[in-house]
């Protein structure tokens, strides 16, 4: 079955750059969307069609895409950033779902 | 207000079934996708299932086909996972969750549940 990969973790200062990776084979084809997670509660939206913001979500949270790799970028962290991130795209087909192991973001 | 409530989670012996409501409010379920997702403690989101804004399509992950199925009750807009021949594994909280743009049946998640809790154990 289609798999999308992230690193388990990514650990940055307060005032720095997070940088959280999607890779998949089908991603060329498929959009990303990125949840964030707090231990407790449901996702939350942060980013969909790879670099497009909802409304609410700070401008510090941005996302990007090349070839098979789709990167989610928080700039500027915040202590209130730490939480456990999720991207979600679909295989080829678009019928069925994915979404990463999930990247824990540690703010030191 | 747009929103999801869950319910129906609880503890149930290895080999039993659990049906899962997710009773929506604020939007009709006739013009948008829904999918469960599921966490096992400790662990990731797995997405587990779809149904398509007209009712006409289910798609499930490999785990559970066969044993769970999707489905709707227009008239009390409400979406339900049924979940036969239950194991351990299907141990986790269980979200449903809505797709964003009306007569979409994928793409983002916008809106979703608190998460009910299903325990398999004996």
């Amino acid at each position: 079955s289609y798999e999308v990969t992230q690193p388990p973790s990514v650990s940055v200062s307060p005032g720095q750059t997070a940088t959280i990776t999607c890779s998949g084979d089908a991603l060329p084809q498929q959009y990303v969307y990125w949840y964030q997670q707090k231990p407790g509660q449901a996702p939350v939206l942060v980013i969909y069609k790879d670099s497009e913001r909802p409304s609410g979500i700070p401008e510090r949270f941005s996302g990007s895409s090349s070839g098979t790799m789709v990167t989610l970028t928080i700039s500027g962290v915040q202590a209130e950033d730490e939480a456990d991130y999720y991207c979600h795209s679909a295989d080829s087909s678009g019928i069925y779902v994915v979404f990463g192991g999930g990247t824990k973001l540690t703010v030191l | 207000q747009v929103q999801l409530v869950e319910s129906g989670g609880g503890v149930v012996q290895p080999g039993r079934s659990l049906r899962l409501s997710c009773a929506a409010s604020g939007f009709t379920l006739r013009t948008y996708g829904m999918h469960w997702v599921r966490q096992a403690p400790g662990k990731g989101l797995e997405w587990v299932a779809v149904i398509w804004y007209d009712g006409r399509k289910t798609y499930y992950v490999d785990p559970v086909t066969g044993r769970f199925t999707i489905s709707r009750d227009i008239s009390k807009n409400t979406v339900y996972l049924q979940m036969n021949s239950l194991r351990a594994d299907d141990t986790a909280v269980y979200y449903c969750a809505r797709s964003q743009d009306d007569y979409s049946n994928y793409g983002p998640f916008d809106i979703w549940g608190q998460g009910t809790m299903v325990t398999v154990s004996s």
